[in-house]
């Protein structure tokens, strides 16, 4: 059972466009929202996070919107450079205490590729 | 200002020999997470610990295997009696102290077990 869900396996975008990476969840317990950034070999790299009591979130050319009624986030990415080719994981945590608060739930991820 | 460290990078064992993974969190953080990741998966969450505790170990199987984050030295994830389904990516993850609510966990580099 799938808890956080990134149906596009891969995306391809032209250098200098906007990239646009979705995520939906179906657990409603969910109002802490990250996106992570992955290369080959290497850990995860946290990128931008959202709480569930706003619903957009920008830092740089990275923009995260949240759509709480819909269960929809998505990570925009403006203008895709080709360093920004990577595989980005969307994750999401429930914000109460106690056991199971704390731990991220991760889609499969969506592996970007910025074309020169 | 090292981040997250784990050790070994790359571990191949035998079935049925014991499996010993390190992770080194970031200064200054009190709190590790392991994750494991299955080829063409998302990172599973299996247990959050901080010193001294295991706080949620909800997502570790029942057998075989262990976390401890003692006191002194670095947090390890123990697997005994090795199988073939225990080859992955195991990832440690730290944040600092957890005050009102989650908040970003910082991903080390990795350790990827084989199993031959």
């Amino acid at each position: 059972d799938q808890q956080v869900k990134q149906n596009s396996p891969s995306l391809s975008v032209q250098e200098g466009r906007i990239s646009i990476l979705n995520c939906d969840y179906t657990n409603s317990m969910f109002d802490y929202f990250l996106w992570y950034k992955k290369y080959p070999a290497e850990g995860p790299t946290f990128l931008i996070s959202i709480s569930s009591i706003k619903d957009k979130n920008e830092d740089g050319r990275f923009t995260v919107f949240l759509n709480k009624s819909a269960k929809h986030l998505s990570l925009h990415i403006v203008p895709s450079q080709p360093g920004d080719s990577a595989v980005y994981f969307c994750a999401a945590s429930p914000s109460y205490s106690g056991a199971g608060s704390y731990q991220l739930t991760f889609g499969k991820g969506t592996k970007l590729s910025v074309i020169p | 200002n090292a981040g997250v460290m784990q050790n070994p990078r790359h571990l191949v064992r035998r079935r049925g020999q014991e499996a010993r993974l390190r992770c080194s969190p970031m200064k200054g953080h009190s709190h590790v997470y392991w994750y494991r990741q299955l080829p063409e998966e998302g990172l599973k969450f299996m247990v959050y610990l901080q010193k001294e505790n295991i706080i949620d170990e909800s997502g570790m199987p029942k057998e075989r295997f262990s976390a401890e984050f003692p006191k002194e030295g670095p947090s390890i994830l123990r697997i005994q009696q090795v199988v073939r389904g225990d080859s992955a990516a195991y990832f440690c993850a730290s944040s600092p102290r957890q005050t009102g609510g989650p908040v970003e966990q910082y991903f080390g580099p990795g350790t990827r077990l084989t199993v031959t």
